[in-house]
């Protein structure tokens, strides 16, 4: 199984401060079709996971620019510009290129 | 506005079984893939079961296989997790997915806690 693993576990940050967290596989991600599979979630407090970026850099609807990934192969990076006071949470990243299983790393906790 | 609404969970013995139900809505569930996501109390998120937009092929995590069955009824727009011989390991919020990996929005339910324990 593929396992990620991010750094650091946690992060404190100021507000309107940039803020950059590492997530290193332990395959690469490129899948057979070209596309690598790597996604970053954000779990508020209380509250579901919502995906903010796919395949390493495209970011879902609705995601501020102030979030974007990137890296290829092994190593990949989520940073936010400017931190919002919004932006606490935990911060998953997550494979889908070889699977079963799809693996999450052990998150990121992110403190405002 | 894209909906996921988990229900079933509650308290279980170990060895019980229960039923998970996820209803969609407000898209067209039969064509995305689903899945189902764990997360114990204070811990990571954890991948648990899958299956295709048909419900012709599915995976599931090593520590569930053989005990939980993941299915679909895409003329009701239901997913389920059929939970059988619980353990105590197996305490989490479950939640429902839409297609964790594509281009389309990732959606997740608001999650249904399932507690083993006697």
């Amino acid at each position: 199984d593929v396992v990620l693993t991010q750094s650091p576990l946690s992060l404190p940050v100021t507000l309107g401060q940039p803020a950059s967290i590492s997530c290193i596989s332990s395959h690469r991600l490129v899948h057979s079709d070209g596309n690598t599979y790597l996604s970053w979630f954000q779990q508020r407090p209380g509250q579901s996971p919502r995906r903010l970026i796919y395949k390493v850099s495209n970011r879902d609807s609705g995601v501020p620019d102030r979030f974007s990934g990137s890296g290829s192969g092994t190593d990949f990076t989520l940073k936010i510009s400017r931190v919002e006071a919004e932006d606490a949470g935990v911060y998953y990243c997550m494979q889908g290129t070889h699977w079963p299983p799809w693996t999450f790393g052990q998150g990121t906790k992110v403190e405002v | 506005e894209v909906q996921l609404v988990e229900s079933g969970g509650g308290l279980v013995q170990p060895g019980g079984s229960l039923r998970l139900s996820c209803a969609a809505s407000e898209f067209t569930f039969s064509s995305y893939w689903m899945h189902w996501v764990r997360q114990a109390p204070g811990k990571g998120l954890v991948w648990v079961a899958r299956i295709n937009d048909d419900g012709s092929s599915t995976s599931y995590a090593d520590s569930v296989k053989g005990r939980f069955t993941i299915s679909r009824d895409n003329a009701k727009n239901t997913l389920y997790l059929q939970m059988n011989s619980l353990r105590a390991e197996d305490t989490a919020v479950y939640y429902c997915v839409r297609d964790l990996t594509g281009e389309d929005d990732a959606y997740w339910g608001q999650g249904t806690l399932v507690t083993v324990s006697s």
